[in-house]
This record gives structure tokens, sequence and C-alpha cells, in this order.
């Protein structure tokens, strides 16, 4: 059963590009959840997904980020028009459709913005 | 959601048994205490979970008071790979989202 797959590992942007950010959730896991990390901090969560539905977007800025998990294929974190502050590990968690408390992560997305 | 208090940092030597202590005074009743770790460059990974008293797994072991405002979690014999951060969390099954804090940051030396 292979974890939690997120691409690309590595990522340059120039400012003003967009970014697209790809999370294959673990098999029969149907939560996912986007978080980022600046160098030194810890994660900030974002956004939590559902198949089909945002269930809690509030640590999602309100301008050029969206995410989406639709029915098939992975979950998606897109940011738009790319800034040097965007540039971050975003790491995207997995959790099964059953109460749980425990999150399976990825190994994260490293944006670079020049 | 319960707020969750932990050292930022703590130093200990290859060998050595190491505790991180987390201080989480409005856990709910229906809250479980999950702890992960999370190496440079890489997503945080489970390391252990417990609502009371003790539990122990092969890496590590969690010790949970009665009244569970608090909670240690305990590193047998360190070695240099322990090195990481390891986060203390709190919620229940339902809707819950991992929220984590700061961490505490263990440096193992040889």
């Amino acid at each position: 059963n292979a974890g939690v797959m997120q691409n690309p590992r590595h990522l340059v942007r120039r400012r003003g590009q967009e970014a697209r950010l790809r999370c294959s959730p673990m098999k029969g896991h149907s939560h996912v959840y986007w978080y980022r990390q600046l160098p030194e901090e810890g994660l900030k969560f974002m956004v939590y997904l559902q198949k089909e539905n945002i269930i809690d977007e509030s640590g999602m800025p309100k301008e050029r980020f969206s995410a989406e998990f639709p029915k098939e294929g992975p979950s998606i974190l897109r940011i738009q028009q790319v800034v040097r502050g965007d540039s971050a590990a975003y790491f995207c968690a997995s959790s099964p459709p059953t109460g749980s408390t425990e999150a399976f992560f990825g190994q994260g997305t490293r944006l670079t913005v020049v | 959601l319960a707020k969750t208090t932990q050292p930022i940092s703590m130093d200990s030597y290859e060998g050595q048994e190491v505790n991180i202590t987390c201080s989480h005074n409005n856990i709910a009743t229906n809250d479980y205490i999950t702890w992960y770790q999370q190496f440079p460059s890489q997503g945080p990974r489970f390391i252990i979970q417990g609502y009371k008293t003790k539990v122990t797994n092969e890496v590590a072991s969690l010790f949970i008071p009665a009244d569970r405002k608090s909670s240690t979690l305990s590193l047998p014999r360190v070695s240099l790979s322990d090195t990481a951060v390891y986060y203390c969390l709190v919620g229940d099954e339902g809707s819950y989202i991992p929220t984590f804090g700061r961490g505490t940051s263990l440096i193992v030396h040889p």
C-alpha cells in the first residue's frame, strides 16, 4: 500500500506564474489536508477536503489559493500569480473515512519562487 | 480546540532517555493525544497516540496522568537519528484537523 504521494517534490516558478501541487492520498483514504511550512516553523493548516467537498478552508489565503479533491484523481493545491512569499514546503496528509486521529503525510513539495 | 505547549528545544546525548512533556490544560473529554516526529525536508510521521495512563510501542512510550492535562513522550536510549522535531497534538475523531504548534526540536549529540 503506497503512502501519500506528492508531486513534484521540487517546483520552481517565476513570480506571476501558477503553481500546481498534486497529492494522491493513501488507498482507501477520503480525507485530505494541506499544510504549509516555512523554514524553522511548524506546519500551518490550510485546507481540509473530502471527495468533491471542501470541509474547512479557514487556513487558506483568501486570494490566489484554491484546492480541490475531485471524485477521480489527486487533490490539487493551486497557487495563482505566485509571489516570493509563497516559497515554502507544502505538505499533504490523508486519513481514512472513518473517525481517525492519525494522519499520514507525504514527502512534501518544496516551492521556490524566483 | 485544545492548545498545546511544549519546550522549543532539547538537547541530549546518545544512549540517554529523553522525556518531552506537553501541556494541554484545556483537553476535552473525547480528545486523544498524538505525537508526530518530523525530520528535515520530510513530512511528519505518526509516533504514538494515547487517551490515558500509559501506551508503549516499538518506538516510544507515552505517559498520561489521570487529569490528562499533560503528557510525556519518552524515547528510550536515543541515537543520532532521533534528532528531529516532535509535535504534540490533541483532538477527537469527529471533524478532526491535525493542528501543529512549533514542536520541540530535539538534538542528539554524539
